[in-house]
């Protein structure tokens, strides 16, 4: 299976604790995507990575979110001090970096926080 | 500000009838949208996109409309099957895509 891969699928924890998500792009893409969706929500964009640089961040991600792309291959986003606001689907996606085109997503993460 | 709006939450169709789907976006900037498709649990997959240079494209029983004088395009697909039943989601690109707030369709017998 060469499609974009999240893990985990699910995670359920406490207010208060952190939790660090992992992200496998195609393994030809440039670009990394990370998105949230909420219930009745679309996807909201949180941040983007050419390679290992991070060029874009959504004011959505507060400063207890973090994202790297250490070797512009696989992603993790880590979230500090959880809040159940913060619990959501949380969804990576990759493409190649060209203008004008369309994003592959995993399965996403389903956060949910107690 | 929400760029990309899909005004209609849900729509319900007979098989074998047209389902439309409509979004309108505020940014005459955006070139390229896309439509995606969402199943529960499962991340958006990718459906049909259109260029802003067409007004027109079409993908087997897809088929996407852009008018970019009302900033609005649609999604038509004919014949609607059970299988369609999901909830659609445009989305407009910049160097990232901005997506609308989503359209779930059912497809009835």
């Amino acid at each position: 299976d060469t499609g974009v891969s999240q893990n985990p699928r699910h995670k359920i924890t406490k207010r208060g604790q952190n939790v660090t998500f992992r992200c496998d792009p195609i393994s030809e893409h440039n670009r990394l995507y990370w998105y949230r969706q909420t219930l009745g929500q679309g996807p909201e964009f949180l941040t983007y990575f050419q390679n290992e640089a991070q060029l874009e961040k959504s004011r959505l991600l507060s400063d207890r979110f973090s994202a790297e792309r250490p070797k512009g291959s696989f992603s993790t986003l880590e979230i500090q001090r959880t809040e159940q606001g913060d619990s959501a689907m949380y969804l990576c996606a990759s493409s190649e970096g060209r203008a004008n085109e369309k994003l592959f997503f995993g399965s996403g993460t389903q956060l949910s926080v107690l | 500000d929400q760029q990309v709006k899909q005004n209609s939450p849900s729509l319900s169709v007979q098989e074998g009838r047209i389902s439309i789907l409509n979004c309108d976006y505020t940014n005459s900037m955006f070139d390229y949208f896309l439509w995606y498709k969402k199943y529960p649990a499962e991340g958006p997959t990718f459906l049909i996109s259109i260029s802003s240079i067409k007004d027109k494209n079409e993908d087997g029983r897809f088929t996407v409309f852009l008018n970019k004088s009302a900033k609005h395009l649609s999604l038509h697909i004919v014949p609607s099957q059970p299988g369609d039943s999901a909830v659609y989601f445009c989305a407009a690109s910049g160097d990232k895509l901005i997506f609308g707030t989503g359209t779930r369709l059912q497809v009835f017998p």
